[in-house]
Formats: structure tokens, sequence, C-alpha cells
């Protein structure tokens, strides 16, 4: 069974630019959630997706955003992009998101100049 | 806030040797707690306590969670060099999958 798969693997934006990362979920998990990852700040929860609703968010600015498809693949959109925003995106999939072991993808390296 | 808290912050052992790894937690609605290896990218699943006192085993990796006084260990027996990472433990609360996690432990094994 394949992992999960998240694109691009690297990226480098300016200041006040857009960005769109994807995250496609082991095949037959519904629930994908997205964490940035900073060395001084850790791990830190973003949101979760469950059969294209949002779950739960976590403490992050309105410019972070996401969404997930019928199909269970999700995105997330971070707009007017500041330096800060420069960490790695990882994104983890689980089956109905209900307390079962989430899997992570390799991440996205988002680095904004 | 929920908060996790892992200590220490990095380790250095020699091959051999055996390591305890703490992670005390502070959160709301708590259901388990994760334990993380994260070598170069994406952490990879140790185990999942959701009952207090069970001790979880896999191989030389060992963890307990102790619900009464918020805190959980995990201990790694005879190290190998192939252990050195960092290690994160990580709460999971309310409903969904939202998990909150430590700052984590760097773990360095040397020959």
């Amino acid at each position: 069974k394949a992992g999960v798969t998240q694109t691009p693997r690297y990226l480098i934006k300016t200041r006040g630019q857009q960005v769109t990362l994807s995250c496609s979920p082991i095949s037959g998990h519904r629930s994908v959630s997205w964490y940035q990852q900073t060395p001084g700040q850790g791990l830190q929860f973003l949101f979760e997706y469950f059969s294209e609703t949002q779950r739960n968010k976590g403490n992050f600015p309105g410019r972070f955003s996401g969404r997930q498809f019928s199909n269970s693949r999700s995105e997330m959109n971070v707009s007017t992009l500041e330096l800060g925003d420069s960490a790695l995106y990882l994104c983890a999939s689980s089956l109905v998101g209900y307390g079962e072991t989430q899997y992570f993808g390799p991440g996205t390296r988002l680095l904004v100049l | 806030e929920d908060k996790v808290v892992q200590s220490p912050l990095s380790l250095v052992v020699h091959e051999g040797d055996t390591v305890t790894l703490n992670c005390s937690y502070e959160v709301t609605n708590f259901r388990s707690l994760l334990w993380y290896k994260q070598e170069k990218k994406a952490p990879t699943f140790l185990f999942m306590l959701t009952s207090s006192g069970i001790e979880k085993k896999s191989g030389r990796l060992s963890s307990i969670l102790d619900k009464k006084e918020l805190f959980s260990i995990l201990n790694i027996t005879a190290t190998q060099t192939g252990d050195s990472a960092v290690y994160l433990c990580a709460a999971l609360t309310g409903g969904g999958n939202k998990l909150t996690f430590g700052t984590g432990t760097q773990l360095k094994v040397e020959l």
C-alpha cells in the first residue's frame, strides 16, 4: 500500500506570494490533518479534514486555509506569505480520524524569501 | 492552552546504553498519548497509549502512560546508532484527530 504523498517536496517563494500544497492520503483513509514544523515552535496542528469538511482548526491566522476533495486528497493554501511561514509542512492521514494511528507524509519544505 | 513537555531536550549516549525519555502533558479532553520517531523527514509511529499502567513493547522499545500523574515514558534498551533521531510525543485531544506535540528529544547514539 502506498504511503502518504505530498507535492511539491520543496518550494521557494517570496513574501506576499501565495502557495498551494497537496497531500494524497493512504488509500482508504478519509481523515487528513496538516501540521507546520519549525525549529522554534516544533510541530503545530493547522487543521483536519474529514469527508470534505474541516473538523478541527489550530491557532493559525486566516491566511492558512485548506480543503479536501471527494477522493480524500487535500490541499492547503497560504496567502500573503511571510518570512515566518518558512517551515516543513506535514500532512498525516488516518482511516476516519477518531483516534487511530496517523501516518505522516514526507512533507513539503517551504522557504519564503 | 494545551501543553506537552518533553525532557531531556537532547541526549548523547553510547551504544548499548538504556535511555528513558519523558513526556508530561496538560491538555483538555485527553484521549491518548502517542510517540513518534523522526529521523530526516516524516515522523514514524511508535506507540499509542490510552490506558494507564499498561506497558506497550516493540522490540527494544517500550512505553507506559500514567494518567493520574499526566506523563509517559519511552524506554529504549541496548541502544544502537540507528536509534539516533528526534523522539516526539503528542497528546490526542477532543474529537477528531488533533495532536498536540512536544518539542521532542534529540537522541544521539555514539559508538
